[in-house]
């Protein structure tokens, strides 16, 4: 497996444009996470999905930020209309449950998309 | 952060050293894991401790954890220049799935 995969690496938009990041898991993982790190605030979990369907948006930090997931290998993350604050790494990590336990066990993160928003 | 702190936030320490590095969380764990991040990378999972557990090692890293006292600590012996990154700690909650990072170890090895 090539890893979880994000795309773009980098991104700069002027504010007020729609910004779509996104994400391709590990096959077989059952669940997406994505992160936003900033020097001010270090790394924040958004929201995260267990198969497919979203379960914990509270770290969303605004009405302009929304998520997906339509299918096991795909995600998106969608900033409209984007803000200078807004500029970030954002990340996107897949994990599996530990049949045994039925916890989530590490945490595979993709190469990050630097957004800059001017 | 969202869950916890980790100390200190910056160590500088001469290649061959020990380096050790302190995390504390704020509510019950199934687990506690350790990462890496270089400079404009991603992060990469080092090590996992279950909430049963005290103590575990891997190659030079050793970890240990204190459910009583809500702290973890990362040992890296014998350090490398390619040690150099920054550290975090990650906290999978019982109650949820979410693993939550915190403020992170920037960790310099001087040649």
């Amino acid at each position: 497996d090539a890893g979880v995969i994000q795309s773009p690496r980098h991104e700069v938009t002027e504010m007020g444009q729609e910004v779509t990041l996104r994400c391709k898991p590990i096959s077989g993982h059952d669940y997406l996470f994505w992160y936003r790190q900033t020097m001010m605030r270090g790394l924040e979990l958004l929201i995260y999905f267990n198969n497919n369907v979203p379960i914990d948006d509270s770290g969303m930090p605004e009405d302009r930020f929304s998520a997906k997931m339509p299918n096991a290998s795909f995600s998106t993350l969608k900033i409209q209309p984007s803000e200078p604050r807004d500029s970030a790494v954002y990340f996107c990590a897949s994990s599996w449950v530990s049949g045994g336990r039925g916890e989530t066990t590490e945490a595979f993160f993709g190469q990050g998309t630097r957004l800059t928003v001017v | 952060s969202q869950q916890g702190e980790e100390d200190p936030q910056a160590l500088s320490i001469q290649e061959g050293e020990n380096a050790t590095m302190n995390c504390s969380y704020k509510t019950s764990i199934n687990n506690l894991q350790w990462y890496r991040q270089n400079s404009g990378r991603g992060l990469v999972h080092l090590i996992l401790i279950r909430s049963n557990e005290r103590e575990k090692h891997s190659g030079r890293l050793r970890v240990t954890l204190d459910t009583s006292k809500k702290s973890s600590s990362l040992l890296i012996t014998a350090s490398r220049a390619a040690d150099t990154a920054s550290y975090f700690c990650a906290t999978l909650y019982s109650s949820a799935s979410k693993i939550i990072f915190g403020s992170g170890t920037r960790l310099s090895i001087r040649p």
